[in-house]
């Protein structure tokens, strides 16, 4: 079954403690990013990448760092998280040649 | 990409048919127009998306006004199951902003028995 997985669904952490939330898809897309939502903002991209080892900032990449190594991988690292970055994540990805994205089922964060 | 607006929210019956409308009077000639859904706080999902010619496949139907400043999506026989907020994007795939959906606020849409 074609989808975008991430882990973990649910996370409680404390402020400073690094986390990662991975994201893997494994449908062979060249295109993954990041989001976030947060009530009344909607979803914000927070980083993106075109393909492996080609990553760039979306609209609200403070805090928050990613990496590319593999093509079906693409997880976001918060290396000192604080309570403002207690958010709704997604994991999203597309193939070039195919209009629709692909949306990971969430992780909701929050760091106390 | 362009601005979108949407009621904020609709009701609909079971079984009828749902229309949500969506302004997009800003839209370029290179860009299409999206819609997705999101059920609870689930990741959103794709419905459907045109460029100048209705659309339609087995979840909906997509009707753009000749002069694209508009839309309607169409759910032809609505479920409790597509209760949901619905988003209408528009979107250049071919463009700078390459892959990044700008979502707005969207419609609520409730479906009730």
């Amino acid at each position: 079954e074609a989808q975008v997985t991430q882990n973990p669904r649910y996370l409680i952490t404390v402020t400073g403690k690094k986390l990662t939330v991975t994201c893997s898809q494994n449908m062979n897309h060249e295109y993954m990013s990041w989001y976030r939502q947060d009530p009344g903002l909607g979803l914000r991209q927070i980083y993106y990448s075109m393909n492996v080892e080609v990553t760039d900032k979306g609209d609200v990449p403070e805090g928050y760092k990613v990496s590319r190594k593999e093509k079906r991988n693409f997880p976001l690292i918060l290396e000192s998280p604080s309570p403002n970055q207690t958010s709704l994540y997604f994991c999203a990805s597309r193939a070039f040649s195919y209009n629709e994205q692909f949306f990971g089922p969430g992780t909701r964060l929050t760091v106390l | 990409d362009a601005k979108t607006t949407q009621p904020t929210s609709m009701d609909c019956a079971e079984g009828r048919a749902a229309n949500l409308p969506c302004n997009h009077s800003t839209i370029s000639g290179n860009e299409y127009v999206y819609w997705y859904r999101q059920i609870h706080s689930q990741g959103p999902q794709y419905i459907i998306h045109g460029l100048k010619n209705n659309e339609t496949n087995e979840m909906a139907s997509l009707i753009i006004t000749e002069d694209r400043k508009s839309s309607t999506l169409i759910l032809p026989h609505a479920t409790l199951r597509d209760t949901a907020v619905y988003y209408c994007i528009v979107f250049n795939a071919g463009g700078t902003s390459y892959g990044k959906l700008t979502f707005g606020q969207g419609t609520i849409l409730t479906v009730h028995p």
